[in-house]
Formats: C-alpha cells, sequence, structure tokens
C-alpha cells in the first residue's frame, strides 16, 4: 500500500459546512498531490505539495485550501462544501519528480 | 496548453481479442507518458511508463510523436483486464512533478 492512507474513506456533509480530508504516509516522500475523480473528467488536481509548508495550486483549486505542517500529513479544506464537490478524491505521493506515483485508497465525500 | 485526451469512454471486448485504448496529448515539448490503471475496489496504479519501454501484463505502448499519440495495446485481453485505465502526461513547467490525466476510458472485457 505504498504506506499512504486517507482518511475518512467516506463522507456525507451538508452544504455550506467545511470538510478537512487528511492524507498520512509514511514513506517520507517529499512530493504530495490532492486529485478529484469525476466521470467524464478523469483526475483533476486540486492542490500540491513539493515540502514542508511548500503548496500550490492546481487547475480546480477554487474552494480548496490545503496545509502542510509535517512532512507526512497532506489536508485538504473545502471551506464551504458544496454539492460540485461531490466526488471521490484522491491522495497521492512520489519521491521525486520523475518517480511514479503512489495513490491513496480514496475519500467518497457526498455533498447533500 | 497541456492536454491528454482519451476519446473512448468505454471499449468493451471480447476475451481473446486486440484491445488498443487511444490516448493523445497536446504538449510543446518532449513528452513523458504514462498509463495508470484501477481495477475494481483496488488503487490506481502505474502499469507503464513509456521510457521504460516495459511490457506489462501483456501491454505495451508506444510514443508517436507526429501524431502526438501514446496507444495502449494488448493482442489478446483477458477477463482481468477489465478495469478502468488513465493515459498521463508529466507536466514539465517548474519542477513540481504534476500529472496530467485524460478523462479515462473503461475496458470491459466480456467472456
Amino acid at each position: 500500500d505504498a504506506g499512504i492512507t486517507q482518511s475518512p474513506r467516506h463522507k456525507v456533509t451538508e452544504t455550506g459546512t467545511p470538510v478537512t480530508l487528511r492524507c498520512h504516509q509514511t514513506e517520507n516522500h517529499r512530493y504530495m498531490y490532492w486529485y478529484r475523480q469525476d466521470p467524464g473528467h478523469g483526475l483533476r488536481l486540486i492542490h500540491y505539495s513539493y515540502g514542508v509548508k511548500d503548496t500550490d495550486k492546481g487547475e480546480v483549486s477554487d474552494g480548496y485550501s490545503v496545509s502542510r505542517s509535517k512532512t507526512e500529513d497532506f489536508l485538504l479544506t473545502l471551506e464551504s462544501a458544496t454539492s460540485s464537490q461531490t466526488s471521490v478524491y484522491f491522495c497521492a505521493i512520489r519521491p521525486g519528480q520523475r518517480e511514479k506515483l503512489f495513490f491513496g485508497s480514496g475519500t467518497q465525500l457526498s455533498v447533500l | 496548453a497541456q492536454r491528454v485526451t482519451q476519446p473512448e469512454k468505454l471499449l468493451s471486448v471480447f476475451k481473446g481479442a486486440p484491445v488498443e485504448l487511444k490516448c493523445n496529448y497536446s504538449y510543446s515539448g518532449s513528452p513523458e507518458l504514462f498509463w495508470y490503471v484501477q481495477y475494481s475496489r483496488q488503487r490506481l496504479q502505474l502499469l507503464l511508463r513509456h521510457i521504460s519501454r516495459e511490457s506489462i501484463k501483456g501491454f505495451t505502448a508506444d510514443l508517436n510523436k507526429g501524431e502526438t499519440s501514446f496507444h495502449l495495446k494488448k493482442p489478446f485481453a483477458q477477463e482481468e483486464d477489465s478495469a478502468m485505465y488513465y493515459c498521463a502526461l508529466l507536466d514539465g513547467s517548474g519542477n513540481t512533478g504534476k500529472l496530467i490525466f485524460g478523462q479515462g476510458t473503461t475496458l470491459q472485457v466480456k467472456p
């Protein structure tokens, strides 16, 4: 499982509430990514990190924020959840920029 | 703009038939391309990357710069090949290691 876990695995929440998803790794890898998976869109990058406190936006970052205060944890926050953020969220890690990605199991988020 | 296009949402074939999953890309430099696969109830995992020129589970993919394509092929499909397949392009801007994914193709291999 490449030492990467996501929590929670499933979450149902209401529109307007904040939600935080956690990605935890035990590999000490530098690069971490948050993607969302939607039918017809494939995987789209939300935010990524290339080190502690070093983060940047991906192609669909509106409505999301991230934090990485420790190497092992990368948190994704939906500041005020909307129904359009209903999706499956995947975290991924890699040791170097040209190494392969290792994915977490995903978090199924439903915003009602 | 950098982009990956997988034109087929679903590809359905019979066991033993040849398979070709299409992938086209848009990239101004020298691309690095990958195929990732997601089997039912499993994590996304790397199937192959063009620079290694490997054949994994009987699959191959050849980079065609003239046609800007990286199609995934297998001569004889097996039922266990049924999965979601994603083509991906390494974003060459900066040193971020970001991957740009296509929309994905579901391969269904019928008995």
